[in-house]
């Protein structure tokens, strides 16, 4: 079966760091880009990091550029989301997403979503 | 920086009926677009890529079109589950991969 899940959201502190984890299973990771996409509460969706499947390009959202560091592992099959220096408004659930071969932008594949509570 | 506009924010109808919904890019896109439908409390799903190319599993009634700044999603016959929020997407081949705000498809 073909999945995403993440795991490593929590509560933590204004100025705390926290790392995301999402492992794949069911498809040829290696080959596939990765993002991470967050929602905050009653919001719509923002982009905020990509990975490339093997060259491991990365680029930012404006609003994490700095702060986050999206990394992979392509023998373990998971993509992760270091995040350091937390404000109130990284309050979100965050999905994995990767984007189709064809298509790299376009997210075929979701997780479930992991929640981050940046509160004080 | 392109930025996505979705209209309405809401819209209200009834099973059945005929669902349009539009995207408007402040720039030209070409065809990068896709269109995601998003239900409570779940992930959003992928429903059509480079505006009008349906993802794997998707429904016939899902369609889409447009193409430079002008985009539709269709659906032609509302069934129960098709009322969620839908999003648009910038899917160009390299990021930023900016989203619309939302469309909010609600029961009448």
């Amino acid at each position: 079966e073909i999945q995403l899940v993440e795991s490593g959201g929590g509560l933590v502190q204004p100025g705390g760091s926290l790392r995301l984890s999402c492992a794949a299973s069911g498809f040829t990771f290696s080959s596939y880009s990765m993002n991470w996409v967050r929602q905050a509460p009653g919001k719509g969706l923002e982009w905020v990091a990509y990975i490339s499947g093997s060259t491991s390009k990365m680029h930012y959202a404006d609003s994490v550029k700095g702060r986050f560091i999206i990394s992979r592992d392509n023998r373990g099959n998971s993509v992760y989301l270091q995040m350091n220096s937390l404000r109130d408004e990284d309050t979100a659930v965050y999905y994995c997403a990767s984007g189709m071969r064809q298509a790299p932008g376009a997210f075929d594949i979701w997780g479930q979503g992991t929640k981050v509570i940046v509160s004080s | 920086e392109i930025v996505l506009t979705q209209s309405p924010a809401t819209l209200s109808l009834s099973p059945g009926e005929r669902a349009s919904l539009s995207c408007r890019a402040s720039q030209s896109i070409t065809n990068y677009l896709a269109w995601y439908q998003q239900r409570p409390g779940q992930a959003p799903r992928l429903l059509l890529y480079d505006a009008s190319n349906r993802a794997t599993g998707i429904p016939a009634r899902f369609s889409g079109s447009g193409s430079g700044t002008d985009f539709t999603l269709t659906i032609s016959s509302l069934e129960p589950e098709d009322f969620a929020v839908y999003y648009c997407q910038l899917r160009s081949n390299w990021p930023p991969y900016t989203f619309g705000q939302g469309t909010k498809l609600e029961i009448k």
